[in-house]
């Protein structure tokens, strides 16, 4: 199947700094790609929508300009989450769907992210 | 989206089927039903979709009845290493792709 490659698998970094994740559609192209955020013994929770050369839509609550989304190309999506704190510490998660390729979308492995 | 409800946790034995059902009972006309595997610190993996009726593939089965409020997810003798999590989602097409919201899934525990 399509693979959906996450960088880094985790990262420790400093309160108030900011931090990018990447997300990259490897075999195939995707004009939309979706961000989540799951907390330990949770379920993802869905952050945003990015779509390739326009704006991402963020789901009601997320703060679009805490956690920057840019979708610069067709096998591209990153994430940053600026001026980080210890409660954004969690794992990030992104997924793609093939262009026209139905209902089965893939994940990446993640991206454990820590706040000290 | 449709809110899906699944049972919280599930206990089995290997080599016993598991059967794990969930309601979606708001779901539109044009949503799709489908299932993911989750395993500690990776990212879901995709096991099978289904629109109506039957969908057998490598893995499990999705049943899922004529008024499509409900759909059973089967696995046919389950390993040890089939213990996970299991989320059932409705998903709805917009624009190019389908969006998936997460319920709170089914933790599977197989036993020896």
């Amino acid at each position: 199947g399509a693979v959906v490659s996450q960088h880094p698998s985790w990262v420790i970094c400093k309160s108030g700094t900011s931090v990018k994740i990447e997300c990259r559609s490897l075999d195939f192209q995707a004009t939309t790609m979706f961000w989540y955020r799951q907390f330990p013994k949770q379920s993802l929770m869905l952050m945003a929508t990015s779509n390739e050369g326009s704006k991402a839509t963020y789901e009601q609550g997320v703060e679009k300009d805490k956690f920057l989304i840019n979708h610069a190309s067709l096998t591209l999506s990153t994430l940053t989450v600026t001026s980080a704190h210890p409660e954004d510490s969690s794992f990030y998660i992104c997924s793609a769907s093939q262009v026209q390729g139905g209902v089965e979308a893939f994940f990446g492995q993640g991206t454990r992210l820590t706040v000290v | 989206l449709a809110k899906t409800t699944q049972p919280i946790s599930m206990d089995s034995y290997e080599g016993q089927e598991v059967n794990i059902t969930c309601s979606h009972n708001n779901i539109a006309t044009n949503d799709y039903i489908t299932w993911y595997q989750q395993f500690p610190s990776q990212g879901p993996r995709f096991i099978i979709q289904g629109y109506k009726t039957k969908v057998t593939n490598e893995v499990a089965s999705l049943f899922i009845p004529a008024d499509r409020k409900s759909s059973t997810l089967s696995l046919p003798r389950v390993s040890l290493s089939d213990t996970a999590v299991y989320y059932c989602l409705v998903a709805r097409k917009e624009g190019s792709s389908y969006k998936l919201i997460f319920g709170s899934g089914t933790r599977l525990l197989v036993r020896p």
